[in-house]
C-alpha cells in the first residue's frame, strides 16, 4: 500500500525551529516529486516546497523562502522540511504529497499524508 | 503567481441533485488543473488530474472540464458522501497555487 506518515510537528515559539520528516512506503520513492502543503486552521490549503525525485531541483513559496529547506534521503524514502525563523502564520496542519506521475516536478497530488500540525505560539 | 478562484464559495444542493463547481485562474494554466476533496480532519483527496481525468478510484459522477482559465468541476447525482470542502490547483507553472475551495453542504 502507498503511504505517506508525516511526524515532527509540534509547538515553538516564534523565531524558533523545527524539522518535519515524511516516511514514505508503498512505492519507489526516489522517481518521485515530493511536496509540503500546509493548512492554517479553518482555511484553504497552501503549498509550501517542493523537491525532484534525485534532490537535485527544489521549488519554495515565497512566503517561506530564504527560511524553510526542503530536502529528502532516497536511502531512507524520507522527506524533510527544515523550518527556521517561524513565524504566528506558519501556523498549520502540514502534508506531506506525491507527485501524480514520475519524472514531473509540477504535477498533481495523487497521494497525501495525514499531516502533522505546527503551533507557533509564545 | 497565478491566482485561482472558486466559485461559488458555498453551495447548498440536495441529495441526489447536480452539482457545478467554477475555478478560474489568472493566467492560462494549459490542462494543468486537479481537483481535491477535502473532508474535516482529512487530508485531500485527488479526484480529477489534466482538467478532465478522473483519478483512481474516483466514481463516474464526478467529471471535469475545461482548459485555458476556465474549468468546472460537475457533481452528477450528489450522494451524502459527497459533502465536502473542492479545490483546485494549477500545476502549470510555479509556484503551485489553490483555489480558495467552494464548501458543497446539504440543502
Amino acid at each position: 500500500e502507498v503511504q505517506l506518515l508525516e511526524s515532527g510537528g509540534g509547538l515553538v515559539q516564534p523565531g524558533g525551529s523545527l524539522r518535519l520528516s515524511c516516511a514514505a512506503s508503498g512505492f519507489t520513492f526516489s522517481s518521485y516529486a515530493m511536496s509540503w502543503v500546509r493548512q492554517a486552521p479553518g482555511k484553504g490549503l497552501e503549498w509550501v516546497s517542493a523537491i525532484s525525485g534525485s534532490g537535485g531541483s527544489t521549488y519554495y513559496a515565497d512566503s517561506v523562502k530564504g527560511r524553510f529547506t526542503i530536502s529528502r534521503d532516497n536511502s531512507k524514502n524520507t522527506l524533510y522540511l527544515q523550518m527556521n525563523s517561524l513565524r504566528a502564520e506558519d501556523t498549520a496542519v502540514y502534508y506531506c504529497a506525491k507527485a501524480l506521475w514520475s519524472g514531473y516536478q509540477n504535477d498533481a497530488f495523487d497521494i497525501w499524508g495525514q499531516g502533522t500540525m505546527v503551533t507557533v505560539s509564545s | 503567481e497565478i491566482v485561482m478562484t472558486q466559485s461559488p464559495a458555498t453551495l447548498s444542493v440536495s441529495p441526489g441533485e447536480r452539482a457545478t463547481l467554477s475555478c478560474r485562474a489568472s493566467q492560462s494554466v494549459s490542462s494543468n488543473l486537479a481537483w481535491y476533496q477535502q473532508k474535516p480532519g482529512q487530508a485531500p483527496r485527488l479526484l480529477i488530474y489534466g482538467a478532465s481525468t478522473r483519478a483512481t478510484g474516483i466514481p463516474a459522477r464526478f467529471s471535469g472540464s475545461g482548459s485555458g482559465t476556465e474549468f468546472t468541476l460537475t457533481i452528477s447525482s450528489l450522494q451524502s458522501e459527497d459533502f465536502a470542502v473542492y479545490y483546485c490547483q494549477q500545476y502549470n507553472n510555479w509556484p503551485l497555487t489553490f483555489g480558495p475551495g467552494t464548501k458543497v453542504d446539504i440543502k
